[in-house]
């Protein structure tokens, strides 16, 4: 149990385009989602919580206009890069907190953006 | 959240135990010990978790010092699939209101070799 899906597992896309990413929880039902970033041979950084039914809350010096997140449902969240740039190219990694868990949090595998 | 301080990099041979320490000094005492683990190209995979007791798991066993300052996460008997890198992150509370959030530091990245 306890799965998280992402769609596109990889992308790549010309500069100044958008580009979503839809993160799922297949088996359990999130209230809360988080977006992470990850370059090359770095960590993963927080970008973002989004909430059901609520605007998402980003970390400081992330452009809220430009990570478009949107959490419609207790099952799904988009992330949309609005006109990408090279530097944008990254693996983005969402999480989803269950539910009915106190504390866990379940890692989805990753989309790579590739951004030419 | 407390900071966490873990090596950078580690090796094991394979069937032998791969410890791996990390110093968290300035935990509250509400706040968990976390392990996950990043294989190379895909999402965290949770290990364990504690608070102050030893736990166990099929996956591994978490020792934490009686003064919570750090801990140690054990994998009894390392395999080639077990190299990574390994993040410990000290988390709080819900009711700490920012409990959810999880903080990677950098993790140790333990390369298991024949």
């Amino acid at each position: 149990g306890a799965v998280v899906s992402q769609h596109p597992s990889r992308v790549i896309c010309k500069s100044g385009t958008s580009v979503k990413i839809e993160c799922r929880s297949l088996d359990f039902q999130a209230t809360t989602m988080f977006w992470y970033r990850q370059f090359p041979k770095q960590s993963l950084m927080l970008m973002a919580t989004s909430n059901e039914g609520s605007k998402a809350t980003y970390e400081q010096g992330v452009e809220k206009d430009k990570f478009l997140i949107n959490h419609a449902s207790l099952t799904l969240s988009t992330l949309t890069v609005t006109s990408a740039h090279p530097e944008d190219s990254s693996f983005y990694i969402c999480s989803a907190r269950d539910k009915g868990a106190a504390y866990e949090q379940y890692f989805g595998p990753g989309t790579r953006l590739t951004v030419t | 959240d407390a900071k966490t301080t873990q090596p950078t990099s580690m090796d094991c041979a394979e069937g032998r135990a791969a410890n791996l320490p990390c110093n968290h000094s300035t935990i509250s005492g509400n706040e968990y010990v976390y392990w996950y683990r990043q294989i190379h190209s895909q999402g965290p995979q949770y290990i364990i978790h504690g608070l102050k007791n030893n736990e166990t798991n099929e996956m591994a066993s978490l020792i934490i010092t009686e003064d919570r300052k750090s801990s140690t996460l054990i994998l009894p008997h390392a395999t080639l699939r077990d190299t990574a890198v390994y993040y410990c992150i000290v988390r709080g509370t819900l009711n700490t209101g920012t409990a959810s959030k999880l903080t990677f530091g950098t993790g140790t990245r333990l390369q298991v070799t024949l």
